[in-house]
């Protein structure tokens, strides 16, 4: 079965640049979501179809896809940004969701 | 605006049936441009997508759970349902009631997520 990897945990100072990566198969080849998770809370989308930003989400939030990997990109991060962020592709009719990043701004 | 909540047992005993409804308000769940899914989160672990039910009654399911999922949408109430048998000590999680947007395959993602609801299997 079709598998999403990200790393567990990423950090990052404030102000700084986020990257969270989300790896798969031919990855490139699908469209990609991004969803952050803050405690206690819903998952919200922050990235569709790999680069598109839903209305209400910052532009700090971008997204891109190529090959095998995903990257989820964060521009002058905020300590309100600090959450797990998860990735999600469809293969085989199936939604795919990866284990999740914990990103941390200290 | 739409809104999703989940209601249900919270507790339910191992071999028994889950059963769990979603209600939309703000929105209608007729409309043909969205399905209507859920998705769970074992404590401490990541997502895990159980299905999806679109506007023309077709669903897909999570094929590890297919045999023991069956969903349902009744427009006349606004809501939509779930039920999954044959629980067991896995199956304790998060439940959250999804919209899944994105026009056609494979551009879907999930716009419109319910709060959540803890549902815990034990005896």
């Amino acid at each position: 079965s079709y598998e999403l990897t990200q790393p567990p945990s990423v950090s990052v100072s404030p102000g700084q640049t986020a990257s969270i990566t989300c790896s798969g198969d031919k990855l490139g080849d699908k469209y990609v979501s991004w969803y952050q998770q803050k405690p206690g809370q819903s998952p919200v989308v922050v990235i569709y179809q790999d680069n598109k930003r839903p209305s209400g989400i910052p532009e700090r939030f971008s997204g891109s896809n190529s090959g095998n990997t995903a990257t989820l990109t964060i521009s002058g991060t905020q300590s309100m940004d600090e959450a797990d962020y998860c990735c999600q592709a469809w293969d085989s009719s199936t939604a795919i969701f990866g284990g999740g990043t914990k990103l941390t701004v200290l | 605006q739409l809104q999703l909540q989940e209601s249900g047992p919270g507790l339910v005993k191992p071999s028994e049936t889950l059963s769990l409804t979603c209600t939309a308000s703000g929105g209608s769940i007729s409309s043909s441009s969205y399905s209507w899914g859920w998705i769970r989160q074992p404590p401490g672990k990541g997502l895990e997508w159980i299905g999806d039910d679109n506007y023309s009654g077709s669903t897909y399911y999570n094929p590890s759970l297919k045999s023991r999922v069956t969903m349902s949408v009744d427009r006349s109430k606004n809501q939509f349902s779930l039920k999954l048998s044959s629980v067991t000590a896995a199956d304790t999680a998060v439940y959250y009631c999804a919209r899944r947007a994105g026009g056609s395959y494979p551009e879907y993602y999930f716009d419109y997520w319910g709060q959540g609801t803890l549902v815990t299997v034990s005896s």
